[in-house]
Formats: structure tokens, sequence, C-alpha cells
């Protein structure tokens, strides 16, 4: 079936550092979403690209939907302690009405 | 704020014993989810339903069952739980289906002893 990948797995910045991370998948999607979670919470929505190439922001997070529409990049700058936690990313499988999840990249923002 | 509730935010039962799980959505949206996540497996789709009274199995269905009588309510149920149903269970609602945003309720945190 569908897989996404992330890297890295984990990653330990200083605040004010800018920070990368990527989904890689063998197949095509048509849309990617962009997921954090808090500890205890449910994962909120930062953002959802429709379109190969697209280039969305939303405040400090810059996404970008990969031209060959296997893959997605995540950037965040100047980070701050609240970006601490895990990033997903996401995107609609194939076969049926279900979403596939990558396993995310957990950050930490020492001070 | 997606306008998702999710009850009980946390539960302790007793292995044999039925649960139920509820998920409100005020946002009128066609499709929910039920996911279980787990460390190691990520998020995995148990169920899900398309309208009112149409629902289908996800990849873990197994052992639980589902309900929508309602477009804004959608049940859970545990017949019998288990000790491998303790996990964290999150409700998800989107407008239009998988090529559409996926919103995310704050979890139930379910512990089968």
């Amino acid at each position: 079936g569908q897989q996404l990948n992330q890297s890295p797995q984990s990653m330990f910045i200083q605040e004010g550092e800018d920070v990368s991370m990527n989904c890689t998948s063998s197949s095509i999607f048509n849309t990617w979403l962009w997921y954090k979670q808090d500890p205890g919470e449910g994962p909120v929505l930062l953002i959802a690209l429709y379109k190969a190439g697209e280039l969305t922001s939303n405040g400090r997070l810059t996404a970008q939907f990969g031209i060959t529409r296997k893959d997605s990049f995540l950037n965040i700058s100047a980070s701050i302690p609240s970006d601490v936690g895990i990033y997903f990313c996401a995107g609609p499988d194939n076969y049926g009405q279900n979403f596939v999840f990558g396993p995310g990249t957990r950050l930490s923002v020492l001070p | 704020d997606a306008g998702i509730t999710q009850s009980p935010r946390h539960k302790v039962t007793e292995t044999g014993t039925p649960v139920t799980l509820r998920c409100h959505q005020t946002e009128n949206h066609r499709y929910m989810y039920w996911y279980r996540q787990d460390p190691g497996h990520g998020l995995r789709l148990i169920h899900y339903s398309y309208g009112v009274k149409d629902t289908d199995k996800g990849e873990v269905s197994d052992g639980y069952s589902v309900s929508r009588s309602k477009t804004e309510d959608f049940l859970l149920t545990l017949e019998s739980a288990t000790s491998s149903q303790t996990s964290v269970y999150f409700c998800a609602i989107s407008r239009q289906g998988r090529n559409e945003k996926l919103f995310f309720g704050s979890g139930t945190q379910l512990s089968v002893l």
C-alpha cells in the first residue's frame, strides 16, 4: 500500500534556528496536509497543499508541494519553544476514503 | 477550533465491558472518521462514515462497531473491550472526503485493564 516517510525522525535545534523537514512517497499524492501534534492533544492542521509546485505559508511556516508530487517539505523559520511537538504529513490514499499518515518528525527546541 | 467534541476525554474500563465513545461535530461535514494512535503504529483508521447511516470499515476494524444516526454524531463502540484496545482514539471530520482537509478532535485516552 501507499506509505509516507518523514525525515528526520527527530531533531533538536536551538531557539531562533530555522527548521526543515520533508515527507516522501514512492507514489503520487494529489493533496498534502501538514499537522502538528502537542502531547495529549489531537493533530492540528497547519497547511494544506493541492497543486504540484505550490508554496504556501502560515506565519513562520512554509510548505511546498513537490514537483514530482511524491514529496513535500515543511520549513519553520526562527523557531520558538512552542514549536515543540510532532509534525505529521498526510495525504489521501488512492483506494478509498482514507488518508495516509507519515510517522512524524519530533521537534525539540532548546532555549 | 474545528468544532469537534469527543467524549469522554479519558476512560478506564475493565476487560469484557462494552464502551462507547462519542464524536460530535458542529460543522455539518459529511465525512467522519475514527482513528486510533499507538506508539510505533501511528494513526490507523478504524471506521469511517460518508453520510447518515453510511459507514465502512478501515484497516483495524475488528472488535469495533460504529453508528451514525445524525450528521453531527458518530459513535464508536467496543462491544467487549480487550487490553489490546488500550489506545488514544481520535475522531476526524472532512467536508468532501479524501481530497479535502481533515480536522481532528482532541482525542479519548482509553485504558482497558
